[in-house]
């Protein structure tokens, strides 16, 4: 069966600080694999997605980069965080860009920015 | 390229009522509809998705969806609420081949 980690699951960071946060899924190949950030516990914003290693969509412009060292692990970072960074931001993976084929979700990061 | 709406931020029920999360969509084509679920502090889970076939689509947890084309909705459903379904719930539709579009979320308290 597939899964899907991300860490840490909390972060407190200082303004201007950098930021890694990595997510990893386990028993599939080639998965596509997306970056959101929540805030305040309502929508969902796509920051990145990927459909291969070292393909990266970036669906916002912002502080934040991404990239995707192997087929199976996607990370997040930033070289300077903002107060506005602060949020849960959730991987996810899906199968194939079919659109018929549901997306699966890590735990999330929480991360707070001060 | 389809797009969801949630048009309630809050749904409030009493343990045992039935529920309704409601969701509409605008598609060009034939629609695929997905509904997820998110407890306090974790990722979102898939509930159940509508494709192609009957209208009336089953899930996880013993929650539904039905599908209608002339009002353009997919609306979640479930007989009898739990306290344990409070949590918020997304309506969700691909956007183009590479990702899907969620609605804003739509937060579901069942009160004892």
């Amino acid at each position: 069966s597939q899964t899907i980690h991300q860490w840490p699951a909390t972060l407190v960071q200082p303004v201007g600080s950098p930021l890694s946060l990595e997510c990893t899924v386990e028993g599939t190949s080639n998965p596509n694999l997306y970056w959101y950030r929540q805030a305040a516990g309502r929508g969902l914003q796509l920051l990145f997605y990927s459909v291969g290693i070292g393909q990266i969509s970036s669906e916002v412009p912002q502080n934040l980069s991404a990239s995707r060292p192997q087929d199976r692990q996607f990370i997040l970072s930033s070289k300077k965080l903002l107060l506005s960074d602060s949020g849960f931001y959730l991987c996810a993976w899906s199968p194939e860009v079919a659109g018929e084929n549901e997306q699966f979700f890590g735990p999330g990061t929480r991360l707070t920015v001060l | 390229a389809q797009s969801v709406a949630q048009p309630e931020d809050q749904v409030n029920v009493a343990e045992g009522n039935p529920l309704t999360v409601k969701c509409t969509y605008s598609v060009s084509g034939n629609p695929y509809l997905f509904w997820y679920v998110q407890y306090p502090n974790r990722g979102l889970q898939f509930l159940l998705k509508y494709i192609t076939g009957d209208n009336l689509v089953k899930g996880s947890y013993g929650f539904e969806a039905e599908f209608n084309k002339s009002q353009t909705s997919f609306h979640l459903k479930k007989p009898s609420a739990l306290v344990s379904d409070s949590a918020l719930y997304f309506c969700a539709a691909p956007y183009n081949n590479n990702d899907m579009r969620f609605g804003a979320g739509t937060r579901l308290t069942v009160k004892p």
